[in-house]
């Protein structure tokens, strides 16, 4: 079975800051994806990025970026210029087929706490 | 707006009741999931449906039944087999079932309460 581990139960950075979240997973699979979500304390999940494990390029949205080494099984989101509106939790997740099939497998989660 | 619609947003379960949670779906996704989030831990798959009137058992189905009789709703009925039900319980849902490089999008959640 695939896990994901995430070994940073809380993080705190500095308004304006860059911040690096860590990620491992295990799986036997050459094919996969991963995501990275942030739940707010509204609870609700909002997608912050996804990478294709086929792609060796990081995946970037604005603000976030991630650094993906597939050898390592390592998948770390950057977050840079951090605002107080990035608090929240970070959850990495797997799936083998990209959430289609089976859902997705999640790591414990990051608390990230942004400090004015 | 489309969207994933769950309700109620809070439910309170008395021990011995079955409850049933909503989930409504307009983005004509053909997958939906059911999750169970506990304090401090990530989500946990309940239950999954890749087409209407078909479902699959996720890793902690023990105590919950589903049902899929129209592509929009996905309803999961919490019995009283299951022993620890309070919870926050996920909807998700996306585009199609096995094809690569679908995202999972979740609507904001339940939360149940045994009193």
């Amino acid at each position: 079975a695939q896990t994901v581990t995430q070994s940073q139960p809380e993080m705190s950075v500095q308004e304006a800051e860059t911040v690096t979240l860590s990620c491992t997973y295990d799986t036997s699979e050459s094919d996969y994806y991963l995501f990275w979500y942030k739940q707010p304390p509204s609870r609700q999940m909002i997608l912050v990025i996804r990478q294709e494990a086929y792609k060796q390029q990081n995946a970037t949205e604005n603000r976030f970026s991630v650094n993906f080494q597939k050898a390592a099984k390592s998948f770390s989101l950057k977050i840079s210029d951090s605002q107080l509106g990035d608090a929240a939790m970070y959850f990495c997740a797997y799936s083998e087929s990209g959430g289609g099939a089976d859902g997705l497998t999640f790591g414990k989660g990051t608390h990230l706490i942004i400090q004015p | 707006d489309g969207g994933i619609t769950q309700s109620p947003k809070y439910l309170f379960r008395k021990e011995g009741q079955n409850v049933t949670l909503s989930c409504e779906q307009n983005l004509n996704h053909d997958a939906m999931y059911w999750y169970r989030q506990d304090p401090g831990q990530g989500l946990r798959l309940i239950y999954y449906s890749q087409i209407v009137n078909d479902f699959q058992k996720g890793d902690i189905a023990e105590g919950y039944s589903v049902s899929r009789e129209k592509k929009e709703s996905f309803p999961l009925t919490v019995t009283s087999a299951q022993k620890n039900p309070t919870a926050f319980y996920l909807c998700a849902s996306s585009i199609r079932a096995g094809s690569s490089g679908n995202t999972i999008y979740f609507g904001e959640g339940s939360w149940l309460t045994v009193v």
